[in-house]
């Protein structure tokens, strides 16, 4: 599975958008972007996931650069309780796919 | 999204036993489940790939006499830690892979097991 390379920390104001970046530039075709979060000493969240278009749920928007070698994950409005440890992983589709966890982005609104 | 559930949720136990901690698909049905250690300020390591009805496969390092893991039916996985020792102390947590997505299926994660070895 490809690598992916994320600052190890940031810091947003309560309220504003959280953008959080991600660089997978080794990844392939057949490879889908995941983020997942982990709030301290719970097990993750998952948050979205892409292939190449760009994303929006209830959480949070992803975009994915057209040569996919990147994508950044919005938080909208963010909230205190977004707090947490942030992961981008690149995985392949199917059953073989594995998650394999880097070391993240520490999130951290402030109010 | 789907619920994982895992129990116990922290369990203390002297060096020398065995613990057995128990990792559950509520809503899903998932034939194929993950179990990750993770040591403080640490990220998640997977340890063992458990797919129902045949035996798991461990990650480099990872000792299979040690993590027996047991994935008898399709909602539910077991991990033993054999002869606990102060080392395996850790943040144990599993995830299961729902189905439902095909090709895009999510992996769902339960909210963790803490393991202390005295």
């Amino acid at each position: 599975d490809a690598k992916t390379t994320q600052p190890p920390s940031m810091d947003c104001a309560e309220g504003r958008a959280a953008n959080l970046p991600c660089n997978h530039s080794t990844i392939s075709g057949n490879e889908y972007v995941y983020w997942y979060r982990q709030i301290h000493s719970q097990g993750p969240q998952y948050i979205i996931h892409g292939l190449k278009n760009n994303e929006t749920n209830e959480m949070a928007s992803l975009i994915i650069t057209e040569d996919r070698k990147s994508s950044t994950l919005i938080l909208p409005h963010a909230t205190l309780r977004d707090t947490a440890v942030y992961y981008c992983i690149v995985r392949k589709a199917g059953n073989t796919g594995k998650l394999i966890f880097g070391q993240g982005t520490t999130l951290q609104v402030k109010p | 999204g789907a619920v994982v559930s895992q129990h116990p949720s922290r369990v203390i136990c002297k060096s020398g036993t065995s613990v057995k901690i128990e990792c559950r698909s509520l809503d899903f049905q998932a034939t194929t489940m993950f179990w990750y250690r993770q040591f403080p300020k640490q990220s998640l390591m997977l340890m063992a790939t458990s797919n129902e009805g045949s035996k798991a496969t461990y990650e480099q390092g990872v000792e299979k006499d040690k993590f027996l893991i047991n994935h008898a039916s399709l909602t539910l996985s077991t991990l033993t830690v054999t002869s606990a020792h102060p080392e395996d102390s850790s943040f144990y947590i599993c995830s299961a892979r729902d189905p439902a997505g095909g090709l895009t299926d999510t992996q769902y994660f339960g909210p963790g097991t803490r393991l202390t070895v005295l």
